[in-house]
């Protein structure tokens, strides 16, 4: 089963607006990465925000954590073409059999020229 | 480094054969996993390696696949016999610690007619 769920499913921005998803999650994790993929290509490591961090930067990118919401979103500043891809969220759990880095279904951005 | 190396890239095969997909991990890297994705089930990790132990298997759907790693620079994972279901794309990707960064490799897309 999926542990993180990212919201919307699918995003269609103009080039150069900013794009946000989201991402819930059920259970307590110790950290949550984003990662994105394009099309026909592995998945690609974004970021990755720990349980005890609410706020992280990393270019154009900003990712928040609540983790009493259990919920995270990532933000994409400026998009750009390049940007479209598929964006999975991912939770990382050490307790009981909870398996590593569970990822979400994704959510399919597409920034238009 | 080069990256997680995968092979072949894509496959195409009769139900009934047997089919080995073949990974390289990032040398350094104690943790290998494998996933597979479908656009039903999105990206499930059927198995993961540390120090070239498999840890945790039960994600592997069925007795018909297996997976080894015999050493730290490869690792197999083995479907037989492979059926149409078995149709998805395989990831292999590595980590330097439990729950940390995945490097994934480019996958191998597997399709059994």
């Amino acid at each position: 089963s999926q542990q993180g769920e990212e919201d919307p499913q699918a995003l269609s921005i103009q080039e150069g607006e900013n794009a946000t998803m989201n991402c819930s999650y059920k259970t307590s994790i110790n950290n949550l990465q984003w990662y994105r993929q394009n099309s026909g290509r592995g998945l690609v490591h974004l970021i990755l925000i720990r349980s005890n961090e609410r706020e992280k930067h990393s270019g154009r990118l900003r990712v928040t954590l609540d983790t009493s919401k259990k919920s995270s979103s990532l933000l994409i500043t400026a998009s750009r073409a390049a940007d479209t891809a598929s964006y999975f969220c991912a939770t990382a759990s050490f307790s009981g059999s909870a398996r590593q880095l569970t990822f979400g279904s994704g959510t399919q951005l597409t920034v238009l020229p | 480094d080069a990256g997680v190396i995968q092979s072949p890239r894509h496959e195409v095969t009769e139900m009934g054969q047997e089919v080995t997909l073949r990974c390289k991990p990032i040398s350094g890297h104690d943790y290998l996993f494998w996933y597979r994705q479908t656009m039903m089930r999105g990206l499930e990790l059927l198995i993961y390696f540390n120090n070239n132990v498999p840890i945790d298997d039960s994600g592997m759907p069925e007795d018909r696949f297996s997976a080894k790693m015999p050493n730290a620079s490869f690792s197999t994972l083995k479907i037989q016999p492979s059926e149409p279901r078995d149709s998805a794309v395989y990831f292999c990707a590595s980590s330097w610690g439990l729950g940390e960064k995945l490097f994934f490799g480019s996958g191998t897309q597997l399709s059994v007619l």
